[in-house]
Parts: structure tokens; C-alpha cells; sequence
């Protein structure tokens, strides 16, 4: 079975713009979790995304969006790029039963860096 | 409010060698907790959780930890060290209200000598 695969890999924007990173959950997978992560905060979790709904989100400014499509792919969205958003972006998926807890299985990450 | 706090951002170890990595959380419910491993460009792997039942767990390549309650802690451990375990590891924790959102400590590298 595939993993969680997350596109593009590798980005570079300038201040200002905004940017739109891809993520496809493992089949079967209907929850999609982000992260983000710096030398200088760590691993913060930004929003989760079940059945096409944000059911948790991070503390992050508005600026950093994201939706979830009928095949369970992601897609999260920073608009007005800052020098801070430069981060390592990882993506998460999970069965997401009612039954206690369901393992997160992470994808390679898209690293962001802003100019 | 949950947190967790990994003691020491670098360990060194020798080959062969006990590996011994510290994390305590701050949780005021029952904890779920977990260790990841991250290697240079890839994302996080899970090693091993503690969610109910059994306090001491194992995981995958030889690692173990053991939740204590009373010390709130979680820390991990590994018999001998091996050259290929060199890599960041992270602590995590979450409840069962919000099993998707983990909170993790910031990181512990680990550098495996010869």
C-alpha cells in the first residue's frame, strides 16, 4: 500500500506570495493532519481535516488555510508569505475510527522556503 | 493544557551502547503517548506508542519505553546502540478527545559513535 505522499517536495517563494501544498492520504485513510516544523518552534500542529471539514486547528494566524476534497486528498494554503513561514510542512493521515486512538502516518514533508 | 518536555537536544553514544532518551508530558487527563524518529530529509516514523494496557511497550528496531504515572514520564531505551539509529527523535502526547493533534517536545538528536 502506498504512503502518504505530499507534492511538491521542494518550494521557493518571495515574501508577498502565496503558496498551495498537495497531499494525498494512505488509501482508506479519511483523516489528513498538518504540522509544521522549525529549528526554532519545533513541530506545531496547524488543522486537521475529516470529511471535507476543519474539525481542529492550530494556533496560527488565518493566513494558513486548507481544505480537504471528496477522495480524502488535502491541501493547505499560506497566503502573504513571511520569512518565518520557511518551514518543513508534513502531512498526516489516519483511518480517524471511533474507536480509540488510530496511528498518524506521516509523508515525506515539503520543505518551504521563503525569500 | 498538554506539553512535554524532551531532557537534552543532543545525546552521544557509543556503538554498542545503551541508549537512553528522556521525555516527560504534562497532561490533565490520561495521556497517549508516543516516540518518532526522524532521519535527515523524511518525515517522522512512529517507533512505538503507549496508549492503554501494558506500561512497558516495544517497538520497532529494538526500542522500548516505559510509562510511569507517578513520574510522568516516558522515556525510551535501547539495549545496544547501532550506527543506523542516528537521527532526531521526537516525544509526542495527545488524549483520547483529540487523538489527531499531537503535541510534541522539540527533539532529541542522537549521534551514535564507533
Amino acid at each position: 500500500k502506498a504512503g502518504v505522499t505530499q507534492t511538491p517536495r521542494y518550494l521557493i517563494k518571495t515574501r508577498g506570495q502565496q503558496v498551495t501544498l498537495s497531499c494525498s492520504p494512505i488509501s482508506g485513510h479519511r483523516s489528513v493532519s498538518w504540522y509544521q516544523q522549525t529549528p526554532g518552534q519545533g513541530l506545531q500542529f496547524l488543522f486537521e481535516y475529516f470529511s471535507e471539514t476543519q474539525r481542529n486547528k492550530g494556533n496560527f494566524p488565518g493566513r494558513f488555510s486548507g481544505r480537504q476534497f471528496s477522495n480524502s486528498r488535502s491541501e493547505m494554503n499560506v497566503s502573504t508569505l513571511e520569512l518565518g513561514d520557511s518551514a518543513l510542512y508534513l502531512c498526516a493521515s489516519s483511518l480517524r475510527s471511533s474507536a480509540g486512538y488510530n496511528e498518524q502516518f506521516f509523508g515525506p514533508g515539503t520543505r518551504l522556503t521563503v525569500l | 493544557a498538554q506539553s512535554v518536555t524532551q531532557l537534552g537536544s543532543h545525546v552521544s553514544v557509543s556503538e554498542g551502547a545503551l541508549v537512553l532518551l528522556r521525555c516527560n508530558y504534562s497532561s490533565s487527563v490520561p495521556p497517549y503517548l508516543f516516540w518518532y524518529v526522524q532521519y535527515p530529509n523524511q518525515g517522522l516514523q512512529l517507533l512505538l506508542k503507549y496508549t492503554t494496557g501494558a506500561t512497558l511497550v516495544k517497538g520497532i528496531n529494538g526500542f522500548e519505553a516505559e510509562f510511569k504515572k507517578s513520574e510522568t514520564s516516558f522515556h525510551l531505551t535501547k539495549p545496544s546502540a547501532h550506527m543506523s539509529d542516528a537521527a532526531e527523535y521526537f516525544c509526542a502526547v495527545t488524549f483520547s478527545g483529540s487523538a489527531r493533534q499531537l503535541t510534541f517536545g522539540s527533539g532529541t538528536q542522537l549521534t551514535v559513535l564507533p
